[in-house]
């Protein structure tokens, strides 16, 4: 039983409509990271949330931790084939250093 | 920003025989390394944390002996992998960090065993 329930799975959309990917779990995190990879290549941070209610924004991504901080949400507003990838949500709790990895949704953005 | 560089990015090699992988941060100081495992469209799954110049704490079901974690210096850490096995073939992904807000992952390696 993976710590972080990431969902969905799987996403495919047309080039222009949004998406949500979920993330959420019953453990406490000091902070949670959102990770885009390609393939073949190491996750690439894309943002780091630390307080409870937190909302960021970068360009067309928007994400939140829940004021619990125990889930947090990436929204992408009007996808572009370029955001296809693995999105990776990763949680660190204060007692380690270690970072649980959700399971990964993978997106297709069609064109 | 924070780069950490691993090497090499694809290896193949014999069944039986060992392969190590490298995993230096270039332009910090890592108090903590993790090494990860990832599957064609899997997660990443924790192997085993190293901090310099301790034993490596390894997660279960992870072979410590088969997996041999070295964390010389505050900027490498390599993870040996001793009479790999066709089994053994994955992509092995490494991270760094100095705090656990701030963490750094090496490209991966592409590890095949034949």
């Amino acid at each position: 039983t993976q710590l972080l329930e990431q969902s969905p799975q799987f996403l495919s959309i047309q080039e222009g409509e949004n998406l949500t990917v979920y993330c959420n779990s019953l453990s406490v995190f000091s902070s949670l990271q959102w990770y885009r990879q390609e393939p073949g290549e190491g996750p690439v941070l894309l943002v780091t949330v630390v307080t409870g209610g937190e909302v960021k924004k970068l360009k067309r991504l928007t994400f939140q931790f829940g004021d619990a901080r125990k889930d947090s949400s990436l929204h992408i507003t009007a996808a572009q084939p370029g955001d296809t990838g693995l999105y990776l949500c990763a949680g660190a709790r204060s007692n380690d250093y270690k970072l649980s990895f959700g399971a990964g949704t993978t997106v297709t953005v069609r064109a | 920003g924070a780069v950490v560089s691993q090497h090499p990015s694809w290896v193949i090699c014999k069944s039986g025989t060992s392969v190590k992988i490298e995993c230096r941060s270039l332009d910090f100081q890592a108090t903590t390394m993790f090494w990860y495992r990832q599957f064609p469209k899997q997660s990443l799954m924790l192997m085993a944390t190293s901090n310099e110049g301790s034993k490596a704490t390894y997660e279960q079901g992870v072979e410590k002996d088969k997996f041999l974690i070295n964390h010389a210096s505050l900027t490498l850490s390599t993870l040996t992998v001793t009479s790999a096995h066709p089994e053994d073939s994955s992509f092995y992904i490494c991270s760094a960090t100095e705090s656990n807000y701030g963490y750094t992952f090496g490209s991966g390696t592409r590890l095949t065993v034949v």
